[in-house]
């Protein structure tokens, strides 16, 4: 079983500054099989990255995902508003098929 | 454009079981994808439960599978989850999805989400 560890727990940040999500699994895995989802308050997860690295259909350019082996990251590169949420990384093919991080819960500071 | 509907009871006694349906509109049941069902305890984080492929195929999470059973309706376009002997633990919101990518070959993930809705466990 392959668990993912998300850091920090809760990020505080002010609209305009750079966001750094870390998704740390523990074994080395197939970035093809890492995504980034990201929930607000009372609606479902939204794909955000899949691959790692590739934006979903309608996902804004200040978000981007990197990362290979054990270790991933998703970037905002300016924070908007609309941002402030929490987000899940996830990985496809452990057991069970699909694992979630704990979530990121990035609130405005 | 793809949408999923939950819809279930929204309270459940405990030992039961609870049966959901999500509805599909805008893409067949029947196409090359996996569809599946994933849940969240309030105030905590996501839990996959399991997928179904049109063929009959279905993969479930091991922590639950001696409970679960995803089960489709062709002529419906909707499929359906049934959890039996539920008991608090099981209180969640519950989202029914679409998987999508090459997964075997390819990446795998989660997209589109139906709305989700809150089952209760409760007496």
């Amino acid at each position: 079983e392959i668990v993912l560890t998300q850091s920090p727990g809760t990020l505080s940040l002010s609209p305009g500054e750079r966001a750094t999500l870390s998704c740390r699994a523990s074994q080395s895995i197939s970035s093809s099989y890492l995504a980034w989802y990201q929930q607000k308050p009372g609606q479902a997860p939204r794909l955000l990255i899949y691959g790692a690295s590739s934006r979903a259909t309608g996902i804004p350019d200040r978000f981007s995902g990197s990362g290979s082996g054990t270790d991933f990251t998703l970037t905002i590169s300016r924070l908007e508003p609309e941002d402030f949420a929490v987000y899940y990384c996830q990985l496809y093919g452990s057991s069970p098929l699909y694992t979630f991080g704990q979530g990121t819960k990035l609130e405005i500071k | 454009q793809l949408q999923l509907q939950e819809s279930g009871p929204g309270l459940v006694k405990p030992s039961e079981t609870l049966s959901l349906t999500c509805a599909v509109s805008g893409d067949s049941i029947s196409s090359s994808n996996w569809w599946t069902w994933v849940r969240q305890p309030p105030g905590k984080g996501l839990e996959w439960i399991g997928e179904f492929y049109h063929s009959g195929r279905t993969n479930y999470n091991p922590s639950l599978k001696s409970r679960v059973t995803i089960s489709v309706d062709n002529s419906k376009n909707q499929f359906s989850l049934n959890l039996s002997s539920v008991t608090a633990a099981d209180t969640a919101v519950y989202y029914c999805a679409r998987v999508q990518g090459g997964c075997s070959y390819s990446s795998c993930y989660v997209d589109p989400w139906g709305q989700g809705t809150l089952v209760t466990v409760s007496s």
